[in-house]
Order: structure tokens, then sequence, then C-alpha cells
């Protein structure tokens, strides 16, 4: 049973727009949210979190949403840039500092 | 530069063969993960360590074996390969309780 859903495998955003990637879970023991970045023959890189303490969490370009009520995270990321085109996860903590269950990953790729 | 180093990068083997992937950190953190990436799966957790002397099996743990050599370095072993088990490995590091992780660049496993 997949905890952490990320339904769309892929999006494509216009350079300069928003990008919007979405991210659902199960678990309503998930006390911390992330996201991480993955390039091509490269490790994931950590982009930014959330606890579930707040609703939003903003980072330059970068802002994570959380609704607890719906089980529901989105990244934003504005304005969308060519070198965010790379696969980004969702990926979620459980109460107790368990390791990290990802996602399967949304492919974003920025068209200039 | 600080990270996680795996090796090898790179390994084809023959089903029924064994063989032992690294990994090591130089951040002196105390935990460390073992990842794998498949196609459509995004990254599953196989075993973490989340103190030098302790293991824990995660979400695919079947077919591998790990061992917490010292706080530095967290290698996991197959002892017979499958085809199954063709994936991207990613082994990982953090302080316990913390999140952000740091990731190495993978190591990609055939097995024929």
């Amino acid at each position: 049973d997949q905890q952490v859903k990320q339904n769309s495998p892929s999006l494509s955003v216009q350079e300069g727009r928003i990008s919007i990637l979405n991210c659902d879970y199960t678990n309503s023991m998930f006390d911390y949210f992330l996201w991480y970045k993955k390039y091509p023959a490269e490790g994931p890189t950590f982009l930014i979190s959330i606890s579930s303490i707040k609703d939003k969490n903003e980072d330059g370009r970068f802002t994570v949403f959380l609704n607890k009520s719906a089980k529901h995270l989105s990244l934003h990321i504005v304005p969308s840039q060519p070198g965010d085109s790379a696969v980004y996860f969702c990926a979620a903590s459980a109460l107790g500092n368990t390791p990290l269950v990802f996602g399967k990953g949304t492919r974003l790729s920025v068209i200039a | 530069n600080a990270g996680v180093t795996q090796t090898p990068k790179f390994q084809v083997l023959k089903t029924g063969q064994s063989m032992t992937l690294q990994c090591a950190q130089d951040m002196n953190h105390n935990s460390m993960y073992w990842y794998r990436q498949d196609p459509g799966m995004g990254l599953r957790l196989i075993y973490y360590s989340a103190s030098e002397g302790t293991t824990d099996k995660g979400e695919v743990p079947n077919g591998y074996n790990v061992s917490r050599l010292n706080k530095r370095e967290f290698s996991l072993r197959l002892e017979s390969a499958a085809p199954s088990q063709t994936s991207v490995y990613f082994c990982a590091s953090s302080e316990w309780g913390h999140y952000g992780y740091t990731f190495g660049s993978g190591t990609r496993l055939t097995v024929v």
C-alpha cells in the first residue's frame, strides 16, 4: 500500500510560469514532509521541507503548502527556470523519527 | 568534498553471483540508509542503520544483507543476485531525527 502518492508522472511548464507539483499521503502519523530534487545520474538532493504544525514554508522561488485535513501537499516553483527540469520526489516521516517514505516522483520539464 | 561516496558506480552481475555495495560518509552522521530506485516505483527503503551497531529492515529487505562496519561505512550485500535486483541503489546519511538526507550518486546494478 503506497503511503505517499505522486499521481502525475510528468509535468511540462513554460519558462517563467508557475510549476505546481502535488503529493498525497495516507498515513495520518506522518508529521514531517520534504521535497527532493533529482537530476539524471545524480543522487536526490534536499529542496524544502515542512512540519505538520505549519501550512506553508517558503524558500526563494520554492514554496510548499500543506493541507493536513486533505492529507495533501504541493510544491510551487515561481518562476520556473530550465534548470528546474528534474524529477521531484515527495517524502514523509512518521512520529518517532522513522526513515523517510518517498513517492514515485514527478518529472518536471521546463520549456524555454 | 564532504558527502556520501558509493562504489562501484556501475556493475553487471550474472544471476547467482554475489557482491557488496560500499558506502562511506564523512559528515559524522549517525544514521545511514540504503534505497533502491526502479522505474515507476520511486525510492524504496531496503535497510537502515539509526546508529552504529544497529540495523533494521525497510520496505524491501528480501535478498539483501547489510553491515554497519563503523560510523562512516554501511555496506549492502547481495548474496545471490537475481534479475529482480536490477536497479539503481542509493546510500544516504543523516543525523538521526533530521531529514535532510545526503545521498550518494548511486550504483547502477544490472543482473543478467
